[in-house]
């Protein structure tokens, strides 16, 4: 069974540029979710995408977007990056009913 | 407002004794809690969770605690072994979409 894997592992980018992370879900899973880990802090939710619909978004403006695929991989994307958007961005995946959700290693997103 | 805060940043035990991590929440209608562990440079790794059906949970040497009236939960590790140095994230959720506390760091000296 394989893991959920994220690319790349590290990125860096200049304020105002758009970014595009990438998250492969684990195998059988048609769920993904995306978390923001600022430094020193908790995951925070930032949408989630179940059949390639939008199911779900916490408190992120709409410069935060996503897709999901038809083989469940999916997307974040970021515009007009701002330094506050440097953190740890995780992808998770599960099945809808599931409560868990199992992450992938991350990426680390450097604005400078 | 935090729904969900994990009061203690860190916490340093000695190896074989009992680690207590703790965590508050707000909301009443919170019926599932977990617990994620995390290692620099990986994702956080599932752990054990409770249902707000029960009290306690058990799962070799990791036991969760419920007290709904209080709005609390913890995790016993007993006894507790250097390679669970590691940052420790309580959560609530349903169907992936998780609200995480900020984590507490344990540290288990040997």
């Amino acid at each position: 069974e394989t893991g959920v894997t994220q690319s790349p592992t590290h990125l860096i980018k200049t304020r105002g540029q758009q970014v595009t992370l990438r998250c492969s879900s684990q195998s059988g899973h048609n769920t993904v979710s995306w978390y923001q880990q600022a430094l020193g802090q908790g995951p925070q939710f930032i949408f989630q995408y179940y059949r390639e619909e939008e199911n779900g978004r916490g408190n992120f403006p709409p410069r935060f977007s996503g897709l999901q695929f038809p083989n469940y991989s999916s997307e974040l994307n970021v515009n007009a990056l701002e330094l506050d958007d440097s953190a740890l961005y995780l992808c998770a995946s599960s099945w809808p009913t599931d409560r868990e959700a199992f992450f992938g290693q991350g990426t680390r997103l450097t604005v400078v | 407002d935090q729904q969900v805060k994990q009061n203690s940043p860190s916490l340093s035990v000695q190896e074989g004794r009992i680690s207590i991590l703790n965590c508050d929440y707000t909301n009443s209608m919170f019926d599932y809690f977990l617990w994620y562990k995390k290692y620099p440079a990986e994702g956080p790794t599932f752990l054990i969770s409770i249902s707000s059906i029960k009290d306690k949970n058990e799962d070799g040497r990791f036991t969760v605690f419920l007290n709904k009236s209080a709005k609390h939960l913890s995790l016993h590790i007993v006894p507790s072994q250097p390679g669970d140095s590691a940052v420790y994230f309580c959560a609530v959720g349903n169907t992936g979409k998780l609200i995480f506390g900020q984590g507490t760091t344990l540290q288990v000296k040997p």
